[in-house]
C-alpha cells in the first residue's frame, strides 16, 4: 500500500499515554480547521473539526485546541492506543465560497506497546 | 468507510499518456474535492466541483481537469502526464449548503498513479 510520511516529524509514546500533536496554520482567516488520520495505504479519515469561533471541542478520547493568537492548533488523544499509530494531518479552510482545504505536512504517530 | 469510493486503486503510466480517474462521492453529498498527495507529503488541493461546475481550483495546469456527473460522481483527467504527477489521487465528497460554512470533507481511499 501507499506509504505515507516517509520523513514527517514522529511523535513516539507509550500505550495508555496521552499524546499531543501541534500544528501551526498559516491564514489569519482561515475559520475552519479538521483534522485528519491516514494510515498506510488509506485516504485520511476525519477525526474533529472546530469552528474559529471555538477555543476548544472535545470528542471521543480526542481534544483540539485552537490559539487564534498565535495560529496554532493541537489534537490530543488521551489514554493512545496501538491502533492509533498513523499520520495526523491538521487542515484549514479560508471562509465560505472556496471550500478547499490547506494540508499542513503531517506528524507521525508512533505507540509502543 | 466513509461511503466515497475511487477507482481503479493504482494504475501505471507512461510519460506523455492521458489518465482518467473516478469518484463516487457519500450519498447526499453535492460537492467533490481532489487532491494530489504526493510521497511523504500533505494532500494538495486540485480543484472541487458543486453541482457540475468548477467551484475553485489549486495551483494546477490546465492538463489536470475534471468533470462532475449529475449523479456526483466526479472524473479528474490529466493529459500528457509526466513523472511528477506519480503520487495518490484523492476526492473528498462534502455536503454544500448555500451560506454555509464548509462542512466536513470526507475521503476516498485514493488512486496510486505511477508514470514511468
Amino acid at each position: 500500500g501507499e506509504s505515507v510520511g516517509l520523513h514527517l516529524p514522529t511523535l513516539s509514546v507509550q500505550e495508555g499515554d496521552n499524546s499531543i500533536i501541534n500544528c501551526a496554520y498559516s491564514n489569519s482567516a482561515s475559520d475552519y480547521f479538521i483534522w485528519y488520520k491516514q494510515e498506510s495505504g488509506k485516504g485520511p479519515q476525519f477525526i474533529i473539526d472546530i469552528r474559529s469561533n471555538m477555543d476548544k471541542r472535545q470528542g471521543q478520547r480526542v481534544t483540539v485546541l485552537l490559539n487564534k493568537t498565535v495560529k496554532h492548533l493541537s489534537l490530543q488523544i488521551a489514554a493512545t492506543q496501538p491502533g492509533d499509530s498513523a499520520v495526523y494531518f491538521c487542515a484549514e479552510n479560508i471562509g465560505t465560497g472556496r471550500r478547499a482545504l490547506t494540508f499542513g505536512s503531517g506528524t507521525r504517530l508512533q505507540v509502543q506497546p | 468507510e466513509t461511503g466515497v469510493t475511487q477507482s481503479p486503486t493504482h494504475l501505471i503510466k507512461t510519460r506523455g499518456q492521458q489518465v482518467t480517474l473516478r469518484c463516487s462521492s457519500q450519498s447526499g453529498h453535492n460537492t467533490v474535492s481532489w487532491y494530489q498527495q504526493a510521497l511523504g507529503q500533505g494532500p494538495q488541493f486540485i480543484f472541487q466541483y458543486y453541482r457540475e461546475e468548477e467551484n475553485g481550483r489549486g495551483n494546477f495546469p490546465p492538463r489536470f481537469s475534471g468533470l462532475q456527473f449529475p449523479n456526483y460522481s466526479s472524473e479528474l483527467n490529466v493529459n500528457a502526464l509526466e513523472l511528477d504527477d506519480s503520487a495518490l489521487y484523492l476526492c473528498a465528497s462534502s455536503l454544500t449548503l448555500t451560506g454555509r460554512h464548509a462542512d466536513t470533507q470526507y475521503f476516498g481511499p485514493g488512486t496510486r498513479l505511477t508514470v514511468l
